[in-house]
């Protein structure tokens, strides 16, 4: 069974631009979440997908947004890129009941300049 | 809100001591308690988790308990090997799979040497 892909695997992006980062879960997984891992801050949980609807949000501003398809592939997407958005993104899918297992993916690096 | 501390490293040990990384948290209610380890270049993989107190999680050689009295989840292994080199993270939930949102520590690098 495949793993958790992500695409792209590197950005890079400039100051004030948008970005669309995309998770494809695991075959038969519903559930999509996302993180921001920074050396400053580390892994943060920015928020859950689950048929179609964001099930739980973490305390990220509003230019970090996301969706997810009838398939269950996620995208996540940052408007009005800064600088401090410079991190690896990491996707996790489950099939979306509280105590089944969460499966990372490799994350997307993004570079602000 | 829900925090998670764990020291961060990096911790160097040769192959075969004993491996201690300590981890605390604060949360409300009875989280479960998660012990995920990530390689160079890879995504998060779950090593082990428990999920209410005086539970035991163990995986490939590494344990931890759930210290409801000490708000602790330490983990340990008995003879660390050079494949054991990652970063280790302590982490929390409200549900038992963290797909509710995981609250991370920040993280410890393990070396292992020859």
């Amino acid at each position: 069974k495949a793993g958790v892909t992500q695409t792209p695997r590197y950005l890079i992006k400039t100051r004030g631009q948008q970005v669309t980062l995309s998770c494809s879960p695991i075959s038969g997984h519903r559930s999509v979440s996302w993180y921001q891992q920074t050396p400053g801050q580390g892994l943060q949980f920015l928020f859950e997908y689950f048929s179609e609807t964001q099930r739980n949000k973490g305390n990220f501003p509003g230019r970090f947004s996301g969706r997810q398809f009838s398939n269950s592939r996620s995208e996540m997407n940052v408007s009005t890129l800064e600088l401090g958005d410079s991190a690896l993104y990491l996707c996790a899918s489950s099939l979306g009941s509280a105590n089944n297992e969460q499966f990372f993916g490799p994350g997307t690096r993004l570079t602000v300049l | 809100g829900n925090s998670v501390t764990q020291m961060e490293g990096p911790v160097t040990l040769s192959e075969e001591a004993f491996l201690t990384i300590n981890c605390t948290y604060t949360a409300t209610g009875y989280p479960s308690l998660f012990w995920y380890v990530q390689y160079p270049g890879e995504g998060l993989q779950l090593l082990l988790k428990a999920t209410k107190a005086d539970d035991k999680g163990s995986n490939k050689g590494f344990e931890a308990t759930y210290r409801k009295e000490t708000t602790s989840f330490h983990l340990e292994k008995g003879s660390v090997q050079v494949s054991d080199s990652a970063v280790y993270f302590c982490a929390l939930s409200k549900g038992g799979g963290g797909a509710d949102g995981l609250t991370f520590g920040k993280g410890t690098h393990l070396i292992i040497q020859p």
